[in-house]
């Protein structure tokens, strides 16, 4: 399975500032997955990133809000803009290693309060 | 539109009981089908899935789902639960179209708790 490496692990924020994520892949995929999960909820997918294309917003997601980055295979970025208190979460990456029907695999998330 | 349900938002066990996790999903066709566990604090960790063929699959840790497409449900077990299963438990669908492993929609999770 992939090996995926989240950074910063958790950052404590001031409301109007951004934050950018940072996800690397120990092998290449095509698609990446950044998902948010609010306390004490379940996950959320917020886009799709492909690589050399526009990432694929889901409802709710705008990408003044969330720009995405994927230059290469193997990595992605997640910025998220003008934070207010809301937006205090864990994010999520995720990859899907395989075919079609294979599993999602996570990193360990970075915890985001806004303060 | 896709959707998965987990009616149960917080169930305890007792240390050695058997455990049963209920999880429906909404889907027009056969959908691939994943079990989740996020300890706290920790990312989440792949149980088990089912893609096709036998409907009851194992997984890591003794778990195991069974696919009943007649009930739209793919509910979790396991035989008797250690206290270090306690855990929060997410239910996935994904799609099946494309070649390329998909997104997943979650369900909303159910937090188990083990008691002594």
């Amino acid at each position: 399975s992939a090996v995926i490496s989240q950074k910063p692990s958790r950052d404590i924020c001031q409301r109007g500032t951004s934050l950018t994520i940072q996800c690397q892949v120990d092998s290449q995929v095509t698609m990446m997955f950044w998902y948010r999960q609010q306390p004490g909820q379940s996950l959320t997918l917020i886009a799709t990133a492909n690589q050399g294309s526009e990432a694929t917003y889901e409802s709710g997601f705008v990408i003044d809000k969330f720009p995405i980055s994927r230059p290469n295979l193997t990595f992605s970025t997640l910025t998220v803009s003008n934070m207010s208190p809301e937006d205090s979460s864990i994010y999520l990456c995720s990859v899907a290693a395989g075919g079609r029907g294979s599993p999602l695999h996570f990193g360990n998330g970075t915890r985001l309060t806004v303060t | 539109a896709q959707s998965v349900t987990q009616p149960d938002i917080h169930i305890t066990v007792s240390e050695g009981a058997s455990l049963e996790l209920r999880c429906n999903y909404s889907y027009g066709a056969t959908p691939y089908l994943f079990w989740y566990v996020q300890s706290p604090g920790q990312g989440l960790q792949l149980l088990l899935k089912y893609f096709s063929g036998d409907t009851l699959v194992q997984g890591i840790k003794g778990f195991e789902a069974e696919f009943k497409r007649s009930q739209s449900s793919f509910n979790l077990r396991k035989p008797s639960v250690h206290w270090s299963d306690a855990a929060e438990y997410f239910c996935a669908v994904g799609e099946t179209g494309g070649n390329q492993g998909g997104k997943l929609i979650f369900g909303q999770g159910t937090e188990l708790s083990v008691k002594p």
